[in-house]
């Protein structure tokens, strides 16, 4: 297992536009999470899944935001209509279930630059 | 609501010269913390996880302490070198298993 991969790794698009991510989280993890960075910050939460449902989702994800992990195993996060200040790096990182043993593995994150 | 702090957000130090990272977080109702590296436009690498039991975790030149009491971690690299140079971002993980992250320390070793 190479770790958690992250497509594409750089996207340029035009206000208005959609644009869809895609994360392959390490396999034998079954939790999966998104977070958007913006330059200069740390990390924020966006929404995380067990297996394929989607358990909790952040006030920062507007409903121009949806993410899906069918089957359990890799995962999209599509942003509709896009705007500038959507501009960000987006993270995913997957883990174990488990409470103090388990940490994150993130992947090399999208950065997305709305023009 | 978990908020987690590092001061200073920007730090240089010649080289050889040991770091000192300070991270304070107001719930101390943490399952672990977890200390991270990134590099300009890359992702998170983890460097080391404490968990809630633990006073200290160690990795080669890195050493983090864990006070859960006081709310505070702390990161030490020894002997820093250029390669050292990133910003070290620390993310509590609590209830509800997210990990809430400080706004990171960026740091500069100069050779």
């Amino acid at each position: 297992d190479t770790g958690v991969s992250q497509n594409p790794r750089h996207k340029i698009t035009k206000r208005g536009q959609n644009v869809t991510f895609r994360c392959d989280p390490i396999s034998e993890h079954n939790r999966l999470y998104w977070y958007r960075q913006t330059l200069g910050q740390g990390p924020e939460f966006l929404t995380y899944f067990q297996n394929e449902a989607q358990l909790e989702k952040s006030r920062l994800l507007s409903d121009r935001f949806s993410a899906e992990r069918p089957k359990g195993s890799f995962s999209t996060l599509e942003i509709q209509r896009t705007e500038q200040g959507d501009s960000a790096m987006y993270l995913c990182a997957s883990s174990f279930t488990g409470g103090e043993s388990y940490g994150y593995t993130f992947g090399s994150g999208t950065r997305l630059t709305v023009v | 609501k978990q908020e987690v702090t590092q001061i200073p957000a920007a730090l240089s130090v010649p080289e050889g010269e040991n770091l000192v990272l300070n991270c304070s977080f107001t719930d101390s109702a943490i399952y672990n913390l977890q200390w991270f590296r990134q590099d300009p436009g890359k992702g998170l690498t983890s460097l080391l996880l404490i968990q809630s039991s633990q006073r200290e975790q160690t990795s080669g030149r890195l050493n983090a302490s864990l006070d859960k009491s006081s709310g505070r971690s702390t990161l030490y690299i020894a002997a820093s070198q250029p390669g050292d140079s990133a910003t070290y971002l620390c993310a509590a993980k609590a209830a509800g298993n997210k990990l809430t992250f400080g706004g990171g320390t960026r740091v500069l070793v100069k050779p």
